[in-house]
């Protein structure tokens, strides 16, 4: 079964708006990661939070983790049609610390 | 610097037949593993390595083989094709245990008729 599950499964917003996705998952964890995938190619990885964080920012992108609730956020600010992707959390833990898991992702759509 | 390449992107099969869908990186990665992608399902781990001559189950081995004899080569054989095995497979590499950064192939596209 998936550690991971993303809410909401899917997200429209305004260029310029902020877009924020949700994951929580099962059991737990070393590291929680965050990926992209654009339409049939592969994922690329966004940014990686350890279990013993609680933020972590990169670029436009801010991820929070809290591991009493078992879910962490990923904040997109001043979205772009170019963020147009789906996105995925991923976590270890589950079966094993070498078995990473993926979400069923959220699919964003930023209209311009 | 190619990454993680995947060979064929497209596939075509008959239920019966058996193929393998091959995996290579150059970025000395120890970790190895193999996903496939279906619709309203995200990305299930079929199998995974930690090294050469190491090789495990993931959540979805059935149907599938892997071997690992070199650091660079992770190849995926299907021996009996099913069209539940129609799906896009994704290979991906990690620098050590697989606790890091995943890098990803561009993926295969399966079809069993």
């Amino acid at each position: 079964s998936q550690q991971g599950e993303e809410d909401p499964q899917a997200l429209s917003i305004q260029e310029g708006e902020n877009a924020t996705m949700n994951c929580s998952y099962k059991t737990s964890i070393n590291n929680l990661q965050w990926y992209r995938q654009n339409s049939g190619r592969g994922l690329v990885h966004l940014i990686l939070i350890r279990s013993n964080e609680r933020e972590k920012h990169s670029g436009r992108l801010r991820v929070t983790l809290d591991t009493s609730k078992k879910s962490s956020s990923l904040l997109i600010t001043a979205s772009r049609a170019a963020d147009t992707a789906s996105y995925f959390c991923a976590t270890d833990g589950a079966g094993g610390y070498q078995k990473v898991t993926f979400g069923i992702g959220t699919k964003l759509q930023v209209i311009p | 610097n190619a990454g993680v390449t995947q060979t064929p992107k497209f596939q075509v099969l008959k239920t019966g037949q058996s193929m393998t869908l091959q995996c290579a990186q150059d970025m000395n990665h120890e970790y190895m593993s193999w996903y496939r992608q279906d619709p309203g399902m995200g990305l299930r781990l079929i199998h995974y390595s930690v090294g050469a001559g190491i090789t495990d189950q993931g959540e979805v081995p059935n149907g599938y083989n892997v071997s690992r004899s070199t650091t660079e080569d992770f190849p995926l054989r299907l021996l009996s094709a099913a069209p539940s095995q129609t799906s896009v497979y994704f290979c991906a590499s990690s620098f050590g245990s697989g606790l890091g950064e995943l890098f990803f192939g561009e993926g295969s596209r399966l079809t069993v008729l």
